[in-house]
């Protein structure tokens, strides 16, 4: 398994303001993931973040409005920028970990963000 | 395209009731399938994996079966406890590349 933990846990911002959400794994892993939950929705995926290179964004979503970094292994980041009301929703990152022959996911504890 | 849907919606259940909770996907060629747990505001915890090999899994009072011909997955939960109110999702990955399609989740509400 692995232990995922987020900051902020939660927010509340002005709109046309942008926060940074970041993400800290307690171990090395490839793979890295950032989701959306909006209010009474299911999680949505926004990007893959890979190190050493750019996030691969999901359609509907753009890197101008969600940069995302990933400097090393175990650590990444995901800006919501510009933000509006209807950025209001849960974020959280997750991990995938190899065992053997399969993989699990592993999610943080999620950023509540709400915008004013 | 895979989609994943799972009933009901929302479960309301007496203390001591055991339940199942059902997930449904329409491409059968997944890898995996997990079961996690949400509760309000929070972020997720994983239930039980199921490999596509596995026909299911167990933990402690939970349950998980996997059929991949139908392509359901159900979530079994013995001797309900106030404890486990909270919403039950479950997702499969896309391919193999480890991003997540989830269903819309069951909220789970259990009564003392």
């Amino acid at each position: 398994s692995a232990v995922i933990s987020q900051k902020p846990s939660r927010d509340i911002c002005q709109r046309g303001t942008s926060l940074t959400i970041q993400c800290q794994v307690d171990s090395q892993v490839t793979m890295m993931f950032w989701y959306r939950q909006q209010p009474g929705q299911s999680l949505t995926l926004i990007a893959t973040a890979n190190q050493g290179s750019e996030a691969t964004y999901e359609s509907g979503f753009v890197i101008d409005k969600f940069p995302i970094s990933r400097p090393n292994l175990t650590f990444s980041t995901l800006t919501v920028s510009n933000m509006s009301p209807e950025d209001s929703s849960i974020y959280l990152c997750s991990v995938e970990i190899w065992d053997s022959s399969y993989n699990e996911q592993f999610f943080g504890p999620g950023t509540r963000l709400t915008v004013l | 395209k895979q989609e994943v849907t799972q009933i009901p919606a929302a479960l309301s259940v007496p203390e001591g009731e055991n339940l199942v909770l059902n997930c449904s996907f329409t491409d059968s060629a997944i890898y995996n399938l997990q079961w996690f747990r949400q509760d309000p505001g929070k972020g997720l915890t994983s239930l039980l994996l199921i490999q596509s090999s596995q026909r299911e899994q167990t933990s402690g009072r939970l349950n998980a079966s996997l059929d991949k011909s139908s392509g359901r997955s159900t979530l079994y939960i013995a001797a309900s406890q106030p404890g486990d109110s909270a919403t039950y999702l479950c997702a499969v990955p896309f391919s193999n590349t480890g991003k997540l399609i989830f269903g819309q989740g069951t909220t789970l509400q259990v009564k003392p």
